[in-house]
């Protein structure tokens, strides 16, 4: 079946960079999420990437997408206390619906 | 874009109680609505996934009698929690999506307390 990973904890210092990974099973998954879900909310989309590149770049968000390994990893550059949230990744294995992670906990130490 | 609304943001009620909860998308035409399930410090689980216009289909362990799901229109879902009782009590989540490969858009969520 499919099954995405996740660190459960992060924490960092207010302005360090922090690295978020996700593994994931289904090689044949399209596009790769990543959502933000903030204390009492739903989920916010941060970002995706395609599954035939490698690097996305979005101000202070970079996607970096191993697909041999089948990796994903999300990089906050500059961290702020507003970054502190839960981290999920999500794929869309063939023809079924999305798959989440379990998140990871970011919690930014000032 | 992409906004979905869900409404209420919170209810608070008896046990026994009916619950109706909306999740509309503002913008777009939501050809699949999910509804989702969140435990405290949990990942999301999926309850069911509707279709405009067709019967939801249920995740298994989810009773489609308890958690009843409407999708009646392009935009708007709904899902109402029949005689509700304390271990209802969760926070629910709905997402939206206008084609099979698109991001899902989620709604805030409705923190629901039984009594």
């Amino acid at each position: 079946g499919e099954d995405v990973e996740q660190s459960l904890f992060l924490s960092v210092r207010e302005g360090d960079s922090s690295v978020i990974n996700c593994t994931y099973t289904d090689s044949s998954s399209t596009y790769l999420y990543w959502y933000k879900q903030e204390p009492g909310a739903g989920l916010q989309l941060l970002t995706y990437i395609f599954s035939n590149m490698d690097m996305k770049q979005d101000q202070r968000l970079t996607v970096l997408l191993n697909k041999k390994d089948k990796h994903l990893s999300l990089r906050i550059a500059d961290t702020q206390t507003g970054d502190s949230a839960i981290y999920f990744c999500a794929e869309i294995p063939s023809r079924q619906n999305f798959v989440f992670g379990p998140g990871t906990r970011l919690s930014v130490l000032p | 874009g992409a906004v979905v609304s869900q409404h209420p943001s919170r209810v608070i009620c008896k046990s026994g109680t009916s619950v109706k909860i909306e999740c509309r998308s503002l913008d777009f035409q939501a050809t699949t609505m999910f509804w989702y399930r969140q435990f405290p410090k949990q990942s999301l689980m999926l309850m069911a996934t509707s279709n405009e216009g067709s019967k939801a289909t249920y995740e298994q362990g989810v009773e489609k009698d308890k958690f009843l799901i409407n999708h009646a229109s392009l935009t708007l879902s709904t899902l109402t929690v029949t005689s509700a009782h304390p271990e209802d009590s969760s926070f629910y989540i709905c997402s939206a999506r206008d084609g099979f490969n698109q991001p899902q858009h989620f709604g805030d969520g409705t923190r629901l307390s039984i009594l």
